[in-house]
């Protein structure tokens, strides 16, 4: 079984600074995949950024990076220079990479609400 | 189409009606799923669709959920005998073999009164 946790119900940034969203997973699989999910006030989710539990170096993409601790079983989710437009519910999820298969259920965490402040 | 649409956005219904919820995948992905998303909580795995075989329909909560997919494209969610505790967001996503990332749908959100 996979387990996501999110620790922070929600977190205040000042616009333009860094801030980090926690999350923490447990499972027994050897190979899985991290991601972060952004869901705006209007619902829909958007993907922002995978981690490869075998993959060497830490992902990023554009203002997004991922913090992988393997043996810490954490993945945080660093956003540099916030902005106002970041402000969202974030969820980070994984999925057992079994067989080498990129197919199967994402498990979610139960979120973080970020809010930017000018 | 461009995205994956949920069609209806909204639906009201009366307990103890059935209710179809739809879900357009993006053309050519395999690989659809649904979740469900309770008011400020996190996302419910429902069932995932690899064609038209469901190799994991584990998170259907119950006997009244099913889901169907035809031509390996559209799916549709059906809940019957609908209750209370059915009234969430419904998030359907599709994605291709070797894709990072599912792209999700708007949802549909289901009210029952």
């Amino acid at each position: 079984a996979q387990k996501i946790t999110q620790t922070q119900p929600g977190m205040f940034v000042q616009e333009k600074e860094a801030v980090t969203l926690d999350c923490t997973y447990d499972t027994s699989d050897p190979s899985y995949g991290l991601f972060w999910y952004k869901q705006p006030s209007s619902g829909e989710m958007i993907f922002l950024i995978y981690q490869g539990s075998y993959d060497q170096q830490n992902a990023t993409e554009g203002r997004y990076s991922l913090n992988f601790q393997k043996a810490r079983k954490s993945a945080n989710l660093v956003i540099s220079a916030s902005q106002l437009g970041d402000s969202a519910m974030y969820f980070c999820a994984m999925r057992a990479n079994a067989g080498g298969t990129s197919y199967g259920k994402l498990t979610f965490g139960q979120g973080t609400i970020l809010t930017v402040h000018p | 189409g461009a995205g994956v649409s949920q069609s209806p956005s909204n639906k009201v219904t009366e307990k103890g009606k059935d209710v179809e919820l739809r879900c357009d995948p993006i053309s050519g992905h395999t690989a659809l799923y649904w979740y469900r998303q309770s008011l400020g909580q996190g996302l419910e795995f429902l069932i995932y669709f690899q064609g038209n075989s469901a190799p994991d329909k584990s998170g259907l909560p119950s006997d009244r959920f099913s889901a169907e997919r035809t031509g390996g494209s559209v799916s549709t969610l059906t809940i019957q005998r609908t209750q209370q505790e059915d009234s969430a967001v419904y998030l359907c996503a599709s994605s291709l073999r070797g894709e990072k990332g599912y792209t999700f749908g708007s949802g549909t959100r289901l009210t029952v009164v």
